[in-house]
This record gives C-alpha cells, structure tokens and sequence, in this order.
C-alpha cells in the first residue's frame, strides 16, 4: 500500500460526458502528478501540482483540467470524452518537487468511454 | 528531455540475477537516473535513483557507467514477484520532478 488513495477504481460512462477522478497524496506530500496509461501511448505525465500550485503540465487535453485543493487532495476533471480517453489514470505524491525524491503511486482510476 | 533506450523484454530464471540495461547517451550532467518498475494490475513503484555513484538498496543496485551514458539495474536474485515492466528515466534537476516514462523491459521470470 502505498499510501495514495484514487477514487473510484472503476468508472464507466458514455462519450460526452464529464467526469471527476480524486486522489489523496500520503499524509505530508506536498507534491501530486496525474498520469494517464493506455495501451497505445503508455504512461503519460499530464500534470503536477506542488502546495496547490500548478507546476509542470505535460501532455494534456484541454478538455482536462486538474486542481489541487488546500488539504492537498487533488482532482482531474476530464470533460466532452471521446472513446480515445479510456485508460488508467493514475495519482502520484511525493514530499517535493526535488528530483531525488520518490514518487508514490495509487492504484489507478480505469476510465471506459462507451 | 534526453531519451533513454532499453530492451523490449528479458527473461530470467528464478533466484538468478538479472541485468537491466538502459542507455541514455545524451543525458545531462543534472540529469538524475531513475528506475520504476510496474507489476501487473498495479501502478509504478520507484526501485531505486543514482547520479553519479553506484546505489545500492534492499530492491536492487544500480551501477553507473562512468562516463553515464548507460546504467544497469541488477536484481540480485530474480523472484517470481520480481516480473514487472522496469521503466528507466532520466530526471532533469530543474523539471520539478515529472517522470516521463518510455517503453520499459518487460522482465519475465520463469520458475
């Protein structure tokens, strides 16, 4: 167990619609980051957060948008989804930004688009 | 962001050692090296970093070329559990600490 809890595990839908995935960071991590993971592109950064602050943004849509909340948990919403969007996304926390820190990951939210 | 370059897949028997190999010719002299690996059903778990130095940890070692153009991560002695995608990643010093991940190895490990 790596301390990082994401919610929910399993989320079907259809096309269109918007969705929210949630993650909690360990206790004291300041650090999250968002990655998605699919078959055809493999684990993609998209976004990281420090102390609520955006911090790094990779490859993501602009149909996503993540925040990080004063308690430090974090949300990705992922709206108008298309068939393409279904993956794993995963949560990470660290206690930096620092390079030499560890990262932890969560168990991942799968996502379906119908 | 400088790339790195590892086999599609090894294979091992049980309690042998394995080398992972991972070649990453135009890093940096602040790039950090990471390993990750990912069991199946399961998200990334960091295995171990080094910079200069060979690093070692209950998990594994890591040793570094000296000119640290390539690195290779040894599990000592290949579990079952050991079988996951190994993910070697260079982790620039002013990046704010994102990991971008390549392919990986595939490591399978026979009984």
């Amino acid at each position: 167990d790596s301390g990082v809890t994401q919610t929910p595990k399993h989320l079907i839908t259809a096309t269109g619609q918007r969705v929210t995935l949630r993650c909690s960071p360990r206790s004291g991590d300041l650090s999250v980051y968002w990655y998605q993971q699919s078959l055809d592109q493999g684990l993609q950064f998209l976004i990281q957060y420090y102390n609520g602050e955006e911090r790094a943004k990779g490859n993501i849509l602009e149909r996503f948008s993540a925040q990080q909340f004063p308690d430090l948990h974090s949300e990705l919403n992922l709206s108008s989804l298309e068939l393409g969007d279904s993956a794993l996304y995963f949560c990470a926390s660290s206690v930096t930004g620092n390079p030499t820190g560890e990262l932890f990951f969560g168990e991942g939210s799968r996502l379906t688009v119908l | 962001d400088a790339k790195t370059t590892q086999p599609n897949s090894m294979e091992s028997n049980e309690e042998e050692p394995v080398h992972l190999p991972c070649n990453h010719s135009t890093i940096s002299g602040t790039d950090y090296i990471h390993w990750y690996r990912q069991l199946p059903s399961q998200g990334p778990e960091y295995v171990i970093h080094g910079l200069t130095s060979n690093v070692n940890n209950r998990m594994a070692s890591l040793a570094i070329a000296e000119d640290r153009k390539s690195s290779t991560l040894i599990l000592h002695r290949a579990t079952l559990r050991d079988a996951a995608v190994y993910y070697c990643i260079l982790r620039r010093s002013d990046s704010w600490g994102k990991l971008q991940f390549g392919a990986g190895t595939q490591v399978v490990v026979t009984p």
